[in-house]
């Protein structure tokens, strides 16, 4: 399968305690996007890279959490100090950016639970 | 980016066609009309996107207006795994990020 994986799949940690998320997107896919998901809503947009610069992060990215692509290819995204409301479905996108006209293509995601 | 409305839920039989509206009335003329599928417990599933040109694929078709104010998804004959949330989002097709809504519960029942 050469689809975006995501690592672990779920998680349960509990309050206070840092994890870490693993993203590792389609090959040669230059951009690569980091999403959550919240039950009942859709996705909602925390971070991107392109290649291993991080171009933008939403007001939802507290100083908590931190993303890296050290070498523009895998990514991983990290939750410090973690509190119930971190309790998600994080989603990592991948897409080949050229121009105009791109399709983001999804991880199955990680579930995290935060007790 | 434009924002856009569909139906919180729709039903349809087995085998039979699944039309899903989306109104965009505000969409830029450089915005493309994407289409994702969302499974239970899964991640997102691109499934089609368009600009004004009605197109098809193995999944499904989008028909696109000609004023492009909305668009409807038709999966031809639906199957009980088509039952996800169906999501419609405008979007330039370059850089940042998708904006999801809601979208809309299909549920294929036999």
């Amino acid at each position: 399968d050469t689809g975006v994986s995501q690592n672990p799949r779920h998680k349960i940690t509990k309050r206070g305690q840092n994890v870490t998320f693993r993203c590792d997107p389609i090959s040669e896919h230059n951009r690569l996007y980091w999403y959550r998901q919240t039950l009942g809503q859709g996705p909602e947009f925390l971070t991107y890279f392109q290649n291993e610069a991080q171009l933008e992060k939403s007001r939802l990215l507290s100083d908590r959490f931190s993303a890296e692509r050290p070498k523009g290819s895998f990514s991983t995204l990290e939750i410090q100090r973690t509190e119930q409301g971190d309790s998600a479905m994080y989603l990592c996108a991948s897409s080949f950016g050229q121009g105009a006209r791109e399709t983001q293509y999804f991880g199955p995601g990680t579930r995290l639970l935060v007790l | 980016d434009a924002k856009t409305t569909q139906p919180t839920s729709m039903d349809c039989a087995e085998g039979r066609a699944a039309n899903l509206p989306c109104n965009h009335s505000t969409i830029s003329g450089n915005e493309y009309v994407y289409w994702y599928r969302q499974i239970h417990s899964q991640g997102p599933q691109y499934i089609i996107h368009g600009l004004k040109n009605n197109e098809t694929n193995e999944m499904a078709s989008l028909i696109i207006t000609e004023d492009r104010k909305s668009s409807t998804l038709i999966l031809p004959h639906a199957t009980l795994r088509d039952t996800a949330v169906y999501y419609c989002i405008v979007w330039r097709g370059s850089q940042g990020n998708l904006i999801f809504g809601k979208g809309t519960k299909l549920s294929v029942k036999p």
